[in-house]
Formats: C-alpha cells, structure tokens, sequence
C-alpha cells in the first residue's frame, strides 16, 4: 500500500524550532515530488512548497519562502518540514502529499496530517 | 495567485440524495481541477482529477464536470461513508496550486 506516515502532534512556546517528518512507503520514494500542505480555519488549505527527493530540488510557495525549509533524506524515504523560529501563527495542521503519478500538480497520496499548536 | 471559491459551505443531505458541489475559479483553468475527500482525522483522498477523471478505486457515483472556470462536483446517490468535507483545487497554475475553501456534507 502506497501510503505517507507523519510524525506526531507537536506542542511548542513562540521562538522555538520545530522539525516535522512524512515517511512515504509501497511505492518509489525518491520518484515522486512531495509537498507540504497547511491548514488553518482562517485560510484552508495552502500549498507550502515541495521537494523531488532524487535530487532535492525544492520549490516554494512565494508566500511560504524564507519562513520554512523544506528537506529530504532519500536514505530513509523521508520528507522533512522545519521552522527555525516559530510564531503562534503558526499553529495549524500540515499534511505531506505526492504529487501525482500523472506528473500534474495534484496530490494523489497524502499523510494524516502533523498538527502544531504554537503556544505560551 | 488563483481564486477558488466553492459553494456552499456546508450541505446538509439525506442517504440517497444527489449532491452537487460547485467550484469557480477566478480565471479560465482549463479542466486542471482535482476534487478531495476529507474526513476528520484521516488522510485528504483523490477523487477527480482534470475536471472528470474518476481517480482509480473511487465509486462511480462520484461524477465531476466543467472546464474554464465554473466546476462540479457531483455525487449520485450519497452513501453514509460520503459524509465528509469535500475540497476542489487548480493546478492549472502550480506556483502556488491553491485550493477551494471546502464544502462540509452534513446529515440533514
């Protein structure tokens, strides 16, 4: 079964770094572009950038550039999402998703979502 | 960066009501649209894609349609498992793809 397993919910104070990781399974990771989703009430769900984990060839939302990195180490299938310094803005639920077989720029495999809560 | 607006916001519908969802697009995306299941807690799944390509394994009451701007997203015969949040999105333009605002089935 093709399938992506994210991390678990993390609870972090403003200021903080936070990594969040997308492990991809039954199919050929390194093939595939991954992206990285964000949802929040306020603005549903937004596209945040994604990676082609053969070579780690990284495109970003121009709204999400400079305030996420995004990174993969094809050794253990895995996609990486990361702050250096939080804000509570932040707060949100994240999903991973593969671009799809097709090549188009839809998602036909995704995760069940990390979700952040940024908090004093 | 496009618009996706879809309509309504919420739907309350009975098991074995045809349900329609709709989906406009701030300018002219072809047929690159792609439409989603969500459920809470569970991964988003692929339904559609370009505008009425029924994604494999997904039930043939799924139907979607349109080209240009204006979209739809219909399901026959709504199944309990059908109840969820369905959301349509462009990737006509994929920098950034944007998305609808999503549409919640409730039952009425």
């Amino acid at each position: 079964e093709e399938q992506l397993v994210q991390s678990g919910a993390e609870i972090k104070k403003p200021g903080e770094s936070l990594k969040i990781s997308c492990k991809g399974s039954g199919y050929s990771f390194i093939s595939y572009w991954i992206g990285w989703v964000r949802q929040t009430p306020g603005k549903g769900l937004e596209w945040m950038g994604s990676i082609f984990p053969a070579d780690s060839d990284t495109r970003y939302s121009p709204s999400f550039q400079g305030q996420v990195t995004i990174s993969v180490d094809k050794s253990i299938s895995t996609a990486y999402l990361q702050w250096n310094s939080l804000r509570a803005s932040d707060t949100a639920m994240y999903y991973c998703a593969r671009r799809a077989t097709t090549g188009y720029w839809y998602f036909d495999v995704w995760g069940r979502g990390t979700l952040v809560t940024v908090s004093t | 960066d496009i618009q996706m607006t879809q309509s309504p916001s919420t739907l309350s519908a009975s098991v074995g009501d045809r349900v329609t969802i709709s989906c406009r697009a701030s300018q002219s995306i072809v047929s690159w649209l792609a439409w989603y299941q969500h459920k809470p807690g569970k991964a988003p799944k692929l339904l559609i894609y370009k505008a009425s390509s029924l994604e494999n394994g997904v039930p043939s009451r799924f139907s979607g349609s349109g080209s240009g701007t204006e979209f739809t997203l219909t399901i026959s015969s709504l199944q309990p498992d059908d109840f969820a949040t369905y959301y349509c999105q462009q990737y006509h333009d994929y920098s950034p793809v944007t998305f609808g605002g999503g549409t919640k089935v409730e039952i009425k």
